[in-house]
């Protein structure tokens, strides 16, 4: 089984304030790395599909970079709104070999105070 | 937009019932997953299907089974429901037997058995 971790597991940070954290996956076999956001009584959604080495992405606010020979993925979150409260997932597509299958991190649960 | 639909948000059972739980996509995907999630354990794959009548195991199938006869459908069974199967389980669909296309999930059904 892959090791995909997140950390940290939670944050809180007040409204306003900018954060990040991190995601690590194994550095061989790398085909694409997914950020989701999944929100209270929603379901995930995805974020971002990072695929190449050096790859930033971004989506308002929040951004992500990729760094595929040293394993690991950094989102950011620009000056944070409690709207930004969420569990943040990382996911580690298996590649050919797993046929669709994602190994997925714990997740960072962001908490945004007003 | 891709809708991936569970049929119960909710659902209570008793100890020994056996439980369907649906999920329907309606963009035609090939792959859909059962996963569930508790707290401080993240997403655990139960069941894939990558085709019609096709399905693999994931890391925690135990106790479970699916069924997929159509492409839009997959079912995921408790044979003989038990109080550890309490959970949130969420399903989710992805376009082609790749990488690069992230997963998208339906809202969950929250499973109590009693």
């Amino acid at each position: 089984i892959l090791n995909v971790e997140q950390s940290p597991q939670s944050l809180h940070v007040q409204e306003g304030d900018s954060t990040n954290f991190t995601c690590s996956f194994p550095s061989s076999n790398f085909y694409a790395l997914h950020w989701y956001r999944w929100e209270t009584a929603k379901s995930p959604e995805a974020l971002f599909v990072m695929t190449l080495n050096g790859d930033e992405k971004k989506k308002g606010r929040i951004s992500a970079t990729l760094n595929t020979k040293e394993g690991y993925s950094y989102l950011y979150i620009k000056g944070s709104q409690p709207e930004d409260s969420a569990t943040y997932l990382c996911a580690f597509p298996l590649g050919p070999i797993g046929a669709g299958k994602s190994t997925f991190g714990d997740g960072t649960t962001l908490t945004v105070k007003p | 937009d891709v809708k991936v639909t569970q049929s119960s948000r909710y659902l209570v059972k008793r100890t020994g019932e056996k439980v369907f739980l649906e999920c329907v996509q309606d963009m035609d995907h090939e792959n859909m997953f059962w996963y569930r999630q508790d707290p401080g354990l993240g997403l655990r794959l139960i069941y894939f299907s990558y085709d019609v009548k096709m399905k693999e195991k994931g890391d925690i199938p135990e106790g479970y089974s699916v069924s997929r006869e159509k492409k839009e459908r997959f079912s995921l069974i408790l044979e003989s429901a038990s109080t550890n199967q309490t959970s949130m389980y969420l399903c989710a669909s992805s376009l082609v037997r790749g990488f690069s296309q992230p997963q998208h999930f339906g809202d969950g059904t929250r499973l109590s058995i009693l």
